[in-house]
């Protein structure tokens, strides 16, 4: 078990261009789950997917946010032309299922200026 | 829809003694799950403890206790003994097994401060 992977740990970015995160789950992990936490807030769910499949979007996943996890695997949070408003911590979870407790992952800062 | 509150902002504690975290949450489920996480400055967040709603004993571990009040719909932590280690933000989250909510909603976290 190493854990939930994240890369990078930080980006820096300038408004209106695209950023791509990934998310390296712990192996066995069917259930993998992006959060967005803001500066002094809980984490905010984005979306959650079981195998490779996307079952659930948050209303926070607007048109310019993507997530895939093409092979059941690891996945991928794109934001297309990126707005200062979207600067924040990107967590990403996994679990064996439910009620099994989430892991969480570093997280990946994006600062977008 | 699920909702979490925490109404204090921040906490402190004197090392050694026993300080509580308060949260109260809202749901319609029947069958639910409760927690209370730890994120620590610029590290991972990771469970402290977790209640399962059909169970009326509370979680213990270690120093780590929950006070669940089912109909009132309190879920507070309790730190025994407090550690200059359990210095973090602590979030209570609550998770629904039914339907479309199974994310994790998270309360808007307490601030810990433990004093040597």
């Amino acid at each position: 078990d190493t854990g939930v992977s994240q890369d990078p740990r930080h980006k820096i970015t300038k408004r209106g261009q695209n950023v791509t995160f990934r998310c390296d789950p712990i192996s066995e992990h069917n259930r993998l789950y992006w959060y967005r936490q803001t500066l002094g807030q809980g984490p905010e769910f984005l979306t959650y997917f079981q195998n490779e499949a996307q079952l659930e979007k948050s209303r926070l996943l607007s048109d310019r946010f993507s997530a895939e996890r093409p092979k059941g695997s690891f996945s991928t949070l794109e934001i297309q032309r990126t707005e200062q408003g979207d600067s924040a911590m990107y967590l990403c979870a996994s679990s064996l299922g439910t009620p099994v407790p989430l892991h969480f992952g570093n997280g990946t800062r994006l600062t977008v200026t | 829809a699920q909702t979490v509150t925490q109404s204090q902002p921040e906490m402190s504690v004197q090392e050694a003694e026993t300080v509580t975290l308060s949260c109260t949450y809202d749901t319609s489920e029947s069958d639910y799950y409760l927690f209370w996480y730890k994120q620590p400055p610029s590290r991972q967040m990771i469970l402290v403890i977790r209640q399962e709603a059909y169970k009326q004993q509370n979680a213990t571990e270690n120093r780590f206790s929950v006070n669940f009040q089912k109909a009132a719909k309190s879920f507070s932590l309790k730190i025994s003994d407090s550690q200059l280690g359990d210095a973090a933000m602590y979030f209570c989250a609550s998770r629904t097994l039914s339907g479309s909510a199974r994310q994790l909603t998270f309360g808007s976290g307490t601030q810990l401060t433990v004093l040597p």
